[in-house]
């Protein structure tokens, strides 16, 4: 089975801009979290949709969205850009029924490398 | 909130000795799960070994193995004979809405 995969792998934008960024779930899984990761503030998350549906949700401002497809693909996007918004931005794609994340392995993706300037 | 911890930003260790790396974590909960995830430099994160708190008996995964403390809320990994390829971040992982830990950097010398 071909793993989670994350595209773009490397990004630039500027503060001020917006961005999506994509993620393809390994066949099958229906449930789709996502992550960001910074040195200082390690790996903190963000949402996770499972059948379109936002599921469960961080402790992000609402710049941070995303959304579901019925293929299961994921989408993040980010509004108005912040120097702070700079990060490795992981998804992960789980098998499971379990309305809590966590219960079941996630399976990761590479990341996106976002760098705002 | 759940919070986890890990008291070690680095460490390193000798091709083929053992270390052990710490993890404690707080929560109201009665079961959960809990994670350890390894991240080489190539940044793809994968699952080490996961433990159910319901269950007494600590995990193992080939060289790695847990020591589950669930009164002390410690979640310790133990790697014996480490290797080069051990070399990566470590996550400890709280289940039920993921909390990661800030990881710790293991370096296998060789």
């Amino acid at each position: 089975k071909a793993g989670v995969t994350q595209t773009p792998r490397y990004l630039i934008k500027t503060r001020g801009q917006q961005v999506t960024l994509s993620c393809s779930p390994i066949s099958g899984h229906r449930s789709v979290s996502w992550y960001q990761q910074t040195p200082g503030q390690g790996l903190q998350f963000l949402f996770e949709y499972f059948s379109e549906t936002q599921r469960n949700k961080g402790n992000f401002p609402g710049r941070f969205s995303g959304r579901q497809f019925s293929n299961s693909r994921s989408e993040m996007n980010v509004s108005t850009l912040e120097l702070g918004d700079s990060a490795l931005y992981l998804c992960a794609s789980s098998f499971t029924a379990s309305g809590r994340v966590g219960y079941n392995e996630q399976f990761f993706g590479p990341g996106t490398r976002l760098t705002v300037l | 909130a759940q919070t986890v911890t890990q008291s070690q930003p680095e460490m390193s260790v000798q091709e083929a000795e053992t270390v052990t790396l710490s993890c404690t974590y707080d929560t109201s909960e009665s079961n959960y799960y809990l994670f350890w995830y390894k991240q080489p430099p190539s940044r793809q994160m994968i699952l080490v070994i996961r433990q159910e708190a319901y269950k007494q008996q600590n995990a193992t995964e080939n060289r790695f193995s847990v020591n589950f403390q669930k009164a002390a809320k410690s979640f310790s990994l133990k790697i014996s004979d480490s290797q080069l390829g051990d070399t990566a971040m470590y996550f400890c992982a709280y289940g039920g809405q993921f909390y990661f830990g800030t990881g710790t950097s293991l370096t296998v010398i060789p």
